[in-house]
């Protein structure tokens, strides 16, 4: 999987929204971004994927810059149930073969 | 979206002796299942990715035979930590992937936290 850069930690407060920006400068055509994020204690969960369109879901959105290089996780009202870990990560097209490759993930802490 | 379960979600055990972990899928047949091992802070490590009826394909420096894994169904795989001791507790996290979905995305069961005396 290409690689992916993203902040160690950020901060926010609740009720706000939150940018989580993710760097994939090696993006291939047919790499997928993911998002997920692992609660303390817990397995991670997924949030959101897309390919080149910007995707808005029940969690959040997405947005994937013009060249694909960058995205921007979009959290609309933070709670502090969203404090988490969010991982950005690239998974190639029908890649339900491999495992995915976990980067470090920023960690996000909503203050009240 | 679809469910994977873990069990035990907390286990703890005297070193030397083996503990076996399960994940299964509850709402879907799930034809690869895939284990990963994350320590406190860290990041998580895939150790291994398991098709249904057939041997377990293991990362580099992951012993196949302290960390035995099964996958005899579509709905169930088998992680065993053999002769476990004290470096061998960690956060073991399971995750699976069905047909249904092109893009690969992939579902996590909760974990199971061993400690290892």
């Amino acid at each position: 999987d290409a690689k992916t850069t993203q902040p160690n930690s950020m901060e926010s407060n609740e009720e706000e929204p939150v940018h989580l920006p993710c760097n994939h400068s090696t993006i291939s055509g047919t790499d997928y971004i993911h998002w997920y994020r692992q609660l303390p204690s817990q397995g991670p969960e997924y949030v959101i994927h897309g390919l080149t369109s910007n995707v808005n879901n029940r969690m959040a959105s997405l947005a994937i810059a013009e060249d694909r290089k960058s995205s921007t996780l979009i959290l609309h009202r933070a709670t502090l149930r969203d404090a988490a870990v969010y991982y950005c990560i690239l998974r190639v097209s029908g890649g339900g073969a491999d495992g995915l490759t976990f980067g470090k993930g920023t960690h996000l802490i909503i203050q009240p | 979206g679809a469910v994977v379960s873990q069990h035990p979600s907390r286990v703890i055990c005297k070193s030397g002796t083996s503990v076996k972990i399960e994940c299964r899928s509850l709402d879907f047949q799930a034809t690869t299942m895939f284990w990963y091992r994350q320590f406190p802070k860290k990041s998580l490590m895939l150790m291994a990715t398991s098709n249904e009826g057939s041997k377990a394909t293991y990362e580099q420096g992951v012993e196949k035979d302290k960390f035995l894994i099964n996958h005899a169904s579509l709905t169930l795989s088998t992680l065993t930590v053999t002769s476990a001791h004290p470096e061998d507790s960690s956060f073991y996290i399971c995750s699976a992937s069905g047909t249904f979905s092109d893009t690969g995305e992939l579902f996590f069961g909760e974990g199971s936290r061993l400690t290892v005396l």
